[in-house]
């Protein structure tokens, strides 16, 4: 059975500071892709980033990071230099490649909150 | 549409009733999705279908709940016998082929 954990349930910062939202999984699949969600307080879910489990290459977005390591079997995410906007819940998800679909197995959310 | 859309926005019923939730996805995509969100969780999944037929209904909680994709575009997610624990945000969301899934807004479900 496939697991996501966000350990972190609620984080704030301060403006401009950084901030590291982790994401752990289980799977036993060998291809398998990982996901981040935005969920503003507008509720709607906003996709940032899928990555597959073959590419462990680090990914750069404008201020938004993302590091993968399969040893750990972890996907975190950094924002740098944090802005208000930027306050949200923000979900981890992981899929399970059938076919032609990707299910996805979320993490119960990391709320992060942004003053400043 | 540019997006996908669901329809009601915000349904409140009284338990016992029955409720049908429509999802209109992105032109075009092959895969539709059905996920349930519990306040303060992450979605869960529900079902999905590829065009019309129904892949895997393995996250319906019971035989109260059905969905369908008659046509291979809009789909609807009918929750009979409405109880209070159904109360959750039912979300849709379409793909193209295993691609990344776009979520619409949400159909937030109150029973009463």
């Amino acid at each position: 059975a496939q697991k996501v954990t966000q350990a972190q349930t609620e984080i704030s910062v301060v403006e401009k500071e950084d901030v590291t939202l982790d994401c752990v999984y289980e799977t036993r699949d060998t291809t398998y892709y990982l996901f981040w969600y935005k969920q503003p307080p507008s509720g709607e879910l906003v996709f940032l980033i899928r990555r597959n489990s073959f590419d462990e290459q680090n990914e750069i977005s404008g201020r938004y990071s993302w590091n993968f390591q399969k040893s750990t079997s972890s996907f975190n995410f950094t924002i740098t230099a944090s802005q208000v906007v930027d306050s949200a819940v923000y979900f981890c998800a992981l899929s399970e490649v059938t076919g032609t679909a990707s299910k996805l197995t979320f993490g119960t959310g990391t709320r992060l909150q942004v003053t400043l | 549409g540019a997006g996908v859309s669901q329809s009601p926005r915000y349904k409140v019923t009284k338990r016992g009733q029955d409720v049908a939730l429509r999802c209109d996805p992105i032109s075009g995509h092959v895969s539709l999705y059905w996920y349930r969100q519990a306040l303060g969780q992450g979605p869960e999944f529900l079902t999905y279908f590829n065009y019309e037929a129904q892949q895997d209904k393995s996250g319906l909680p019971n035989d109260r709940f059905s969905a369908e994709r008659p046509e291979g575009s809009i789909s609807t997610l009918t929750i009979q016998r409405t109880e209070q624990r159904d109360s959750a945000m039912y979300r849709c969301a379409s793909s193209l082929y295993g691609g990344e899934l776009f979520f619409g807004e949400g159909s937030r479900l109150t029973v009463l």
